[in-house]
């Protein structure tokens, strides 16, 4: 299976801190994405790294690729209340996405 | 505009009705998704659309039967279905149904099977 797994699965911090999710993946993909869903809603394409790239910025969020551990992270800098969702990274093959269990990430005031 | 709208956002049904899901984009994307999540749970694949053609099908009971009836449509039609279907459906879109493309999701259809 492509499929992600994150962890942790769960994670609090306070307002202005650095969250850090994992992602580690099965077997090879083409590239790597994370989504963002808040409660009830859809998912938010966040980025996407390719699988001949390392590392990737885009504002506040910080995405590291090793094809040879199979595992990718997210970091979020300077975490705000507006953050607090679910992030599911999903590791791309052919055709389809496959979503790992997310992280589900809570930012305290 | 890089919106997907499905349209209804809540739906209660009973295990006899027939009703149907409706998801629409209008980017010029030639690939449409149907994803079914369940609470706590990752969004799980069930339909892949290319170019109005249908490409995936991971196994889906018949009870869910998709539609395509254009480029910008998409239907999901539902028919006896069980309570262990209740879930939140997602529709979502991308250029191409290729690794390299971003997918854009609907806010979804919260369905209650009673």
């Amino acid at each position: 299976s492509q499929q992600g797994e994150e962890d942790p699965q769960a994670l609090s911090i306070q307002e202005g801190e650095n969250a850090t999710m994992n992602c580690s993946y099965k077997t090879s993909i083409n590239n790597l994405q994370w989504y963002r869903q808040n409660s009830g809603r859809g998912l938010v394409h966040l980025i996407l790294i390719r699988s001949n790239e390392r590392e990737k910025h885009s504002g506040r969020l910080r995405v590291t690729l090793d094809t040879s551990k199979k595992s990718s992270s997210l970091l979020i800098t300077a975490s705000r209340a507006a953050d607090t969702a679910s992030y599911f990274c999903s590791g791309q093959g052919a055709q389809k996405l496959v979503f790992g269990q997310g992280t589900r990430l809570t930012i305290n005031p | 505009d890089t919106e997907v709208t499905q349209t209804p956002k809540h739906l209660v049904m009973g295990m006899t009705n027939k009703k149907s899901l409706k998801c629409e984009q209008h980017m010029g994307h030639r690939a449409m998704y149907w994803y079914k999540q369940k609470a706590k749970k990752p969004p799980e694949l069930m339909f892949v659309y290319s170019y109005e053609k249908l490409s995936i099908n991971e196994s889906v009971p018949s009870r869910f039967s998709p539609e395509c009836p254009n480029s910008s449509l998409l239907n999901l039609h539902l028919h006896a279905l069980q309570p262990e279907d209740s879930a939140l459906y997602l529709c979502a879109s991308s250029q191409e149904s290729l690794a390299k493309n971003i997918q854009y999701f609907g806010a979804g259809t919260r369905l209650s099977v009673l």
